[in-house]
């Protein structure tokens, strides 16, 4: 019941970008997405509900097909600060389970 | 200020013996949820509760078991039928679903 998330890990230069993808295989309600610092608690980054909406945050974006069952997380002109585990998160009806990506650990280098 | 806490932030025990990790929010968020973390294998849900008195399984509720008398508080206990214990332990609360999760610090817990 855990999305899957690719690539597993990436590693970007300063000022590459990066896509990263979460696919379920239930139909999704709202995707969230969040960014965890190693030995710290995730950090809320935005949520996308039904309809095919993109967001964006600074450099960071994301858009959510319901019907292919995917979202996708666009890190773009990346910093060094970008560097985390980032999870998807998945509600397949409003107030039901919330289930988290098996995560993407992105590095980005000088 | 508003939050999160869990507690303690490091914890030991020795096989077979129960332990009970500790979660309070003072956001007056009605739902609450635990997460278990390994490496490789992002979150995986426990137990999550959307109302006090009511809670549901998730995924590996097996060896765990939680409680919500109160609205602020959703505590773990991990059990000794948990054969793998050893864990970083979340915690998160949300107001209800399609809204953001806020996360505790975690819980590291060691088994020996």
């Amino acid at each position: 019941q855990q999305p899957v998330q690719s690539p597993q890990a990436v590693i970007l230069r300063e000022g590459e970008d990066a896509v990263i993808n979460c696919s379920s295989s239930k139909a999704l309600y709202s995707v969230h997405w969040y960014r965890q610092k190693h030995g710290e608690a995730p950090v809320f980054l935005m949520i996308l509900l039904k309809g095919g909406e993109q967001k964006g945050h600074e450099k960071i974006s994301a858009s959510f097909n319901e019907k292919k069952q995917q979202s996708s997380l666009y890190l773009t002109a990346s910093q060094l600060s970008y560097s985390g585990t980032y999870f998807c998160g998945t509600e397949w009806n409003t107030g039901n389970q919330f289930y988290f990506g098996t995560g993407t650990s992105l590095t980005v280098i000088p | 200020d508003g939050g999160i806490t869990q507690s303690p932030k490091y914890l030991f025990r020795k096989e077979g013996q129960n332990v009970t990790l500790s979660c309070e929010q003072n956001l007056n968020h009605d739902a609450m949820y635990w997460y278990r973390q390994d490496p490789g294998q992002g979150l995986r849900l426990i137990y999550y509760s959307q109302i006090v008195n009511d809670f549901q399984k998730g995924d590996i509720a097996e060896g765990y078991s939680v409680s919500r008398e109160k609205k602020e508080s959703f505590p773990l206990t991990v059990t000794s039928a948990q054969k793998n214990p050893t864990a970083f332990y979340l915690c998160a609360s949300s107001i209800a679903g399609n809204t953001e999760a806020f996360f505790g610090q975690g819980t590291r817990l060691t088994v020996v």
